[in-house]
């Protein structure tokens, strides 16, 4: 049973471009959540995504977008990568509603230069 | 504004003995929380989940309380060994709605 799988691992990308990120769901979880992890930092919140919708979102500007697809999966986008971009990207599966674990992959390593 | 934050940021600690992690919230008011353990370089791992109506919650060498008065979670670790040197992680959800949000975690080292 494959846990929840990110790519890519690593990315560089410059100042202005913009970058999309992939996750894949634990099996049988409907909703992803994504996070935003600076170096000796918590994960901080993105948003989080069920039914194909974004259902929550924390204190990130408009660069920061995403999208669910029909088999669950997702994509982050961010444009105009700023160097403060540069972080860990986590996302986490879990079932919709109260009470379900966070199943989170091992991330996304992006570096802006 | 709401706020996470861990006792500290680092606690070092002699094998066999037990580590307390504590974790206080401001303007929140969860129905849950939840604490996971993180190893360098990968995702966090989801170890307990405790209900505003439990005060306690056991799971082998690991306890979880919650204290929805004084807005505070303590997470112990009995018998702690070497292998349990990890940064730990207090969430509580923002809207109740799964949105969890982290602290900033303690870093954990259990010495030899």
């Amino acid at each position: 049973d494959a846990g929840v799988t990110q790519s890519p691992t690593h990315l560089i990308k410059t100042r202005g471009q913009q970058v999309t990120l992939r996750c894949s769901p634990k099996s049988g979880h409907d909703t992803v959540s994504w996070y935003q992890q600076a170096l000796g930092q918590g994960p901080q919140f993105i948003f989080q995504y069920y039914e194909e919708e974004e259902r929550q979102r924390g204190n990130f500007p408009d660069r920061f977008s995403g999208h669910q697809f029909p088999n669950y999966s997702s994509e982050l986008n961010v444009n105009a990568l700023l160097l403060g971009d540069s972080a860990l990207y986590l996302c986490a599966s879990s079932f919709w509603g109260v009470y379900s674990p966070l199943h989170f992959g091992n991330g996304t390593r992006l570096t802006v230069t | 504004s709401q706020k996470i934050e861990q006792n500290s940021e680092a606690l070092n600690i002699q094998e066999g003995k037990t580590a307390t992690l504590t974790c206080n919230y401001t303007n929140y008011s969860p129905a849950y929380l939840q604490w996971y353990r993180q190893d360098p370089g990968r995702g966090p791992v989801f170890l307990l989940l405790i209900r505003e109506n439990e005060k306690e919650k056991r799971k082998e060498r690991l306890k979880v309380t919650f204290d929805t008065t004084l807005k505070q979670s303590l997470f112990h670790i009995t018998a702690s060994q070497p292998a349990d040197s990890a940064t730990y992680l207090c969430a509580p959800p923002r809207n109740n709605n799964n949105d969890m949000r982290f602290g900033a975690g303690t870093r954990l080292t259990v010495k030899p």
